[in-house]
């Protein structure tokens, strides 16, 4: 089955800091890969997505992601944290329905606190 | 213009009662899905419909039935609200392979 690891359920990061958030996924073919973030009370924002070609991915708000596929890992990096980055962020999957893509699967997510 | 929205955004209600939320998507898109968000943050997928047509059914209680009259519309009508139905219901869309736009969600509380 096909599932999704967030094995960090809180970080904390000086502002400036630099940041990496975990993700490791399970998935038999090429994944479809996705980092989405939720600010306190809001809904999810599309940080990134990786579908195929370049193994690392530009987001917004600064941030990237590298696949790993040997590592089964799709990890979230920015360099310099910002006081407004502090938020849920979820790394989710694509999953396969039918031979096709369905819906996602989310990991637990991680809360990244950042400090003054 | 709020490309994937919902109402009510809040919604507090006792149990047994019946309640509906409603999306709205204006990019286009030929899927939406419903998502629950339970306490922990936890996300999972309820429902999938493409074209109006339902094509994921996760193991929802049938107390849950979503509703599509057009392509541009998905509701989720909820009966006999129960205590653990408190959560967030996200409403998303999508075009092609996967990315999807998430609604604001509707804050669900049972008391």
């Amino acid at each position: 089955a096909q599932s999704v690891t967030q094995p960090d359920i809180h970080i904390t990061v000086s502002e400036g800091a630099s940041l990496e958030l975990r993700c490791n996924y399970s998935y038999g073919a090429t994944p479809y890969l996705f980092w989405y973030v939720q600010s306190p009370g809001q809904g999810l924002q599309l940080l990134l997505k990786y579908f195929s070609g370049d193994t690392l991915v530009q987001g917004i708000k600064g941030f990237e992601a590298e696949f790993k596929r040997s590592q089964s890992s799709f990890n979230l990096r920015k360099p310099s944290v910002h006081w407004s980055d502090a938020a849920e962020y979820f790394c989710a999957v694509g999953a396969d329905y039918g031979g096709s893509q369905g819906n996602l699967i989310f990991g637990k997510g991680t809360k990244l606190s950042v400090k003054p | 213009d709020t490309a994937v929205s919902q109402t009510p955004k809040y919604l507090v209600t006792q149990m047994g009662n019946d309640k509906s939320i409603k999306c709205e998507q204006n990019l286009g898109h030929d899927t939406m899905y419903w998502y629950k968000q339970d306490s922990k943050k936890f996300l999972k997928i309820m429902f999938s419909y493409n074209n109006k047509e339902l094509i994921i059914n996760e193991t929802v209680p049938n107390r849950f039935s979503p509703k599509s009259p057009d392509k541009a519309h998905l509701n989720l009508h909820i009966n006999s609200l129960e205590l653990g139905d408190s959560a967030v219901y996200f409403c998303a869309s999508s075009q092609g392979p996967q990315t999807q736009y998430f609604g604001p969600g509707t804050r669900l509380l049972v008391l």
